[in-house]
């Protein structure tokens, strides 16, 4: 079955740092670009990151350039999201998604909470 | 960047009659390879988002076939011809065709 299985997340203080796992079943890393996605309580979907196959081509929203840092562990098969720094407004429900056929998010991970709070 | 905008932002349907729902981008999302870098998803209660329609028109699988997807260059169509009571949710646009990737707003669709 081809699926992304998140973990990490969790509670963190304000200037903290975290750092976020999706780990892919079914299917082999390293052939799609990946990306990471948030939802803040209530609201909706928003674009974080983006990497390509190789690592090679990396992209960012504005809000977490130079805070977060995508990268990816092929040979296990998992996908990550370092977040440093972490604002209040980082609070989300953050999900990866694999960028598919012609660049749509065909397969989604479960979601993992992070609460930015002090 | 790219806006996107969605319309209605919420909408009630009996079941068994059509819905729709309109969004358009602030720039056309045609790439000079032809295709339209426009998707659709849907977020149903206490889920993650799964994808509806991309290229603007094309079934993902597994999706039924009550699902359409409709449109060009900036706008673009969500038409569900018989909704169902699992067809319940938040439904969003988004764009791939520029870095960011941008979403409406979402529409959410109650029964």
């Amino acid at each position: 079955e081809v699926q992304l299985v998140q973990s990490g997340g969790g509670l963190v203080q304000p200037g903290g740092s975290l750092r976020l796992s999706c780990t892919a079943s079914g299917f082999t890393l390293s052939d799609y670009y990946m990306g990471w996605v948030r939802q803040a309580p209530g609201m909706g979907l928003l674009w974080v990151s983006r990497i390509n196959g190789d690592g090679s081509s990396i992209s960012y929203a504005d809000f977490v350039r130079g805070r977060f840092t995508i990268s990816r562990d092929d040979a296990k098969s998992t996908l990550f999201l370092q977040m440093n720094s972490l604002r209040d407004g980082d609070t989300a429900v953050y999900y990866c998604a694999r960028l598919g056929v012609r660049g749509a998010f065909d397969i989604w991970g479960q979601g993992t909470a992070v609460t930015v709070s002090s | 960047d790219i806006l996107m905008t969605q319309s209605p932002n919420s909408l009630s349907v009996t079941p068994g009659e059509p819905a729709s729902i309109s969004c358009r981008s602030s720039q056309s999302l045609l790439h000079r390879t032809g295709y339209t870098y426009f998707d659709w998803y849907l977020q149903r209660p206490g889920q993650s988002p799964q994808l509806l329609i991309h290229l603007g028109s094309n079934r993902a699988s597994g999706v039924p076939d009550r699902f359409s997807g409709s449109g060009s260059g900036t706008d673009f169509t969500l038409k569900i011809s018989r909704v169902e009571a699992e067809d319940v949710g938040v439904y969003y646009c988004m764009q791939t065709l520029q870095i960011p990737y941008t979403f409406g707003q979402g529409t959410k669709l109650k029964i």
